[in-house]
């Protein structure tokens, strides 16, 4: 069973300074690895996924997140934040093993807030 | 295009009555989930369906029902509310994961349901 641990509740920074957010996961077969973001009073949107194709992954709005296999790790990093990116942030794997395939497993979440 | 539709957004029950969320998609997407969302927890998957007919339990399914009458529209019923079902609700849905789980599940808004 797959399952994923989001390092860091709440994470500030200061306007123009690099977010850095950490989640590692467990899973016994390659994983699928998602990073979705949540606003305020809306649902879930995608950020970015690794399906195996390249271990370095860029999503919208500048984030990208790196595969590392033998740190079982898909952290998420954007150089300069911006006001805008102040939310909520999760990390969720599948293992794409079917019959769990359709299975998304969520991390507890990392809020954001940025420092004007 | 609308993507997945959730109503109402906002709702206040009183321990003991019913209610059925709704939740439509217009993507033609087989597989649909529906979620709560509690604080500090993350998302835990309450349903899902792989189409019209087929519905399955997920991780905290007592207290809720579902249905699948049609591809777009997979409404989530409480029978009668406790103060444990105040939470978000999320619905989403996606394409069959295929071969692997690399398809995003995307996101309604929300359902913030209170009972009181």
């Amino acid at each position: 069973a797959q399952s994923v641990t989001q390092l860091g509740s709440h994470v500030s920074v200061s306007e123009g300074a690099l977010v850095l957010l950490r989640c590692n996961y467990s899973s016994s077969v390659p994983p699928y690895l998602f990073w979705y973001v949540q606003y305020p009073n809306q649902g879930l949107q995608l950020l970015l996924k690794y399906t195996s194709a390249a271990t370095l992954v860029k999503g919208i709005n500048g984030f990208e997140a790196e595969f590392k296999k033998s740190e079982t790790s898909f952290h998420l990093t954007k150089p300069s934040a911006h006001m805008s990116d102040a939310a909520e942030y999760f990390c969720a794997v599948s293992d794409g093993v079917k019959p769990n395939d359709y299975k998304l497993s969520f991390g507890a979440g990392t809020t954001v807030t940025v420092r004007a | 295009n609308a993507g997945v539709t959730q109503t109402p957004k906002f709702r206040i029950l009183k321990i003991g009555q019913s209610m059925t969320l709704q939740c439509t998609q217009d993507m033609n997407h087989n597989y649909m989930y529906w979620y709560r969302q509690d604080p500090g927890m993350g998302l835990k998957l309450i349903y899902y369906s792989v189409g019209a007919g087929i519905t399955d339990k997920g991780e905290v399914p007592n207290g809720y029902n579902v249905s699948r009458s049609t591809t777009e529209d997979f409404p989530l019923r409480l029978e009668l509310a406790a103060p444990s079902q105040t939470s978000v609700y999320f619905c989403a849905s996606s394409y069959s994961p295929g071969t692997g789980g690399d398809q995003p599940q995307h996101f309604g808004d929300g359902t913030r349901l209170s009972i009181l």
